[in-house]
């Protein structure tokens, strides 16, 4: 079955640590992306990779970072340099680099401040 | 002025209403549009696309595009309780990978 796969569901992270999510797609999309969803807020982009070894800022990319080494794998890492991380975080995928397919996204990552 | 707005509701509706969920846009620039559900704790999911103006019809599901007023809605019909979500409408640019989200509406459809 293709999908979108984020681990862990739950996350807690504790002050000064940074944390790690993951996302993995089957689905041979070329675009990625990271979005954070707070209650009210929408979807706030945080960045997205449109190739494997690029990426680039969202509207909110301060505190987190990304690596694109695989096709299929996009993920998230949090840094303590991010005052306000709980959320709920979600992974997406589309099929082309500037193309017009629509977003599919993964069940996310709810993460929370110990 | 955001991109696209939505009205967060939340609504209540009894089951078999009709329900009509609409979002506004500002960039006359966009060419397609999306809708998508998402239940508690989920991620979204993607329900109707579409391109420029006009209908498209999927079982109890009818997205509607006007791009004269920049207006697109999602139509539900007999609507169920397990339609009870939030739904979240999406508009893209003719090139590229960005999207726009509208902030949803919360739906709930009482037996």
């Amino acid at each position: 079955d293709g999908g979108i796969t984020q681990s862990p569901k739950y996350l807690f992270r504790k002050e000064g640590q940074n944390v790690t999510l993951s996302c993995e797609q089957n689905l041979n999309h070329d675009a990625m992306y990271w979005y954070r969803q707070d209650p009210g807020q929408g979807l706030r982009l945080i960045y997205y990779s449109q190739i494997v070894n690029d990426f680039q800022k969202g509207d909110i990319a301060e505190g987190y970072s990304v690596s694109r080494e695989k096709k299929e794998s996009f993920p998230l890492t949090v840094t303590s340099a991010q005052k306000n991380p709980t959320a709920f975080y979600l992974c997406a995928s589309s099929m082309r680099k500037g193309g017009t397919e629509p977003q599919h996204f993964g069940d996310g990552t709810r993460l929370s401040i110990l | 002025q955001k991109e696209v707005e939505q009205d967060p509701g939340p609504l209540s509706v009894p089951e078999g209403a009709i329900v009509s969920l609409n979002c506004t846009y500002s960039n006359s620039a966009f060419q397609y549009f999306m809708w998508y559900r998402q239940y508690s704790r989920k991620g979204p999911e993607l329900l109707m696309y579409t391109y420029s103006s006009g209908n498209k019809e999927d079982g109890r599901f009818t997205a509607q595009v006007d791009k004269s007023s920049k207006y697109i809605s999602l139509f539900i019909r007999d609507s169920q309780p397990s339609d009870s979500a939030t739904y979240l409408c999406a508009a893209q640019l003719n090139t590229g990978n960005q999207f726009y989200f509208g902030t949803g509406t919360s739906l709930t459809v009482i037996p």
